[in-house]
This record gives C-alpha cells, structure tokens and sequence, in this order.
C-alpha cells in the first residue's frame, strides 16, 4: 500500500536555529500534503497546505516566515522550523493526499511524525 | 468553529467489553468520516470510515454507526482488548475537498 515517510523521527535543536523536516510519498504522487503540529492532550491542528509547485496555503494563526514549506516535487514536501524556540516543541506530522478515492482507505497516508524539542 | 467534537477527553474499559467512542459534527456537508487510531509520538493510522449514504459499516471488531439526523457518529469495538489503547481521531470530509477536520481526540484506556 501506499506510504508516506518522514524524517527525521526526532530532533534535538538550538534555540536560534533551523530545522528541515521532509516529508516523502514513496509509490504515488502526492500534489497535495498537509502539515500537521500536535500539542500535548490537544488535537491534530493543520497548519498548512502544501501544493506541488505552487505557494503553500498557511491557516490561520500560524506564521508563514517561521514554517516555510516547500513541495518541490511530487513526492516530497518540506517543513523548516526557522529561527526555533522552545514553544515550537511539538508534534509534527505530514499528510499526503494521493486522489478523493483514497480517503475511503485512509491508512498510510499519515508520515511517523517528528519529535521536535528545542532546548 | 469546531466542525467536529469528540466530547469524552477519556474513556476507560475492562478487557473483552466493547467500547464505544463518540463524535458529534455539524458540517452538513460532510460526505466520509474516519476513524484513526494513534499512538504517542506516532503519525495517526486509519481505522475505518463510512460513506453518508451509509449507517453502519462493519471491520472485525470495530464498527461505525452513523446517524445522519442526528450529526452523529460512534466507534464501537467489541471485544476491547489491551493493544487498542490509543488515542482515537474521528475525522471528516467535504466531497472534491482534500482537507481532514478532525476532532480533539478520545484517550481510551483498556485494562486487563
């Protein structure tokens, strides 16, 4: 079946730093993956659409100059935590969407998730 | 605006009983709802979903019922066993839309 892959699993970071997260669709073509930040004992909060060769779609609230996301191509997509401080510890967790019919058999679309800790 | 509500933050069961998991939603427009199922510092992995048009659909131990009327939807599994402690998403979507709503969550705990 279909996977998605993302690495690293976990990141240890400097506040001031950056971090590159990628996100991978393995044997399809993705033009459309989601980044997702999970706080602790809160839901999944979607932060932004990311469209093959185009701008990502950011959500409300979430600053598009610290999370910049680039989906260069079909099969990957990245999250960089710019200029990091400790609040942006979290959760992070890439969607990749393969086509409408593939929702109806949800699994493996969802990345690992990555570990960020900023110290 | 939350489109879909899990209202239960945690749910307890004894091994072997069944558990049921509710969502509420309000978004009409919802064609597909799923159930995902996650693990700490774990991506969500599907579980099951259901069609609208559909009030019931069946996979092993688990189960979804939907009531339409009602804007609601509930996970049962029978029998709850100790791996199935997890957190539990119900998520939505919109026909032509790529965007999953997903509720905050239900923390269910089996005991042996």
């Amino acid at each position: 079946g279909a996977v998605v892959s993302q690495h690293p699993s976990r990141v240890i970071c400097k506040s001031g730093t950056s971090v590159k997260i990628e996100c991978r669709s393995l044997d399809f073509q993705a033009t459309t993956m989601f980044w997702y930040r999970q706080f602790p004992k809160k839901s999944l909060m979607l932060m932004a659409t990311s469209n093959e060769g185009s701008k990502a779609t950011y959500e409300q609230g979430v600053e598009k100059d610290k999370f910049l996301i680039n989906h260069a191509s079909l099969t990957l997509s990245t999250l960089t935590v710019t200029s990091a401080h400790p609040e942006d510890s979290s959760f992070y967790i890439c969607s990749a969407f393969a086509g409408w019919d593939n929702w109806l058999v949800g699994e493996a679309f969802f990345g690992q998730g990555t570990r960020l800790t900023v110290v | 605006d939350q489109q879909v509500k899990q209202n239960s933050p945690s749910l307890s069961v004894q091994e072997g009983r069944i558990s049921i998991l509710n969502c509420d939603y309000t978004n009409s427009m919802f064609d597909y709802f799923l159930w995902y199922k996650k693990y700490p510092a774990e991506g969500p992995t599907f579980l099951i979903s259901i069609s609208s048009i559909k009030d019931k659909n069946e996979d092993g131990r688990f189960t979804v019922f939907l009531n339409k009327s009602a804007k609601h939807l509930s996970l049962h599994i029978v029998p709850s066993q100790p791996g199935d402690s997890a957190v539990y998403f119900c998520a939505a979507i919109q026909g032509g839309s790529e965007k999953l709503v997903f509720g905050k969550g239900t923390k269910l705990t089996v005991n042996p």
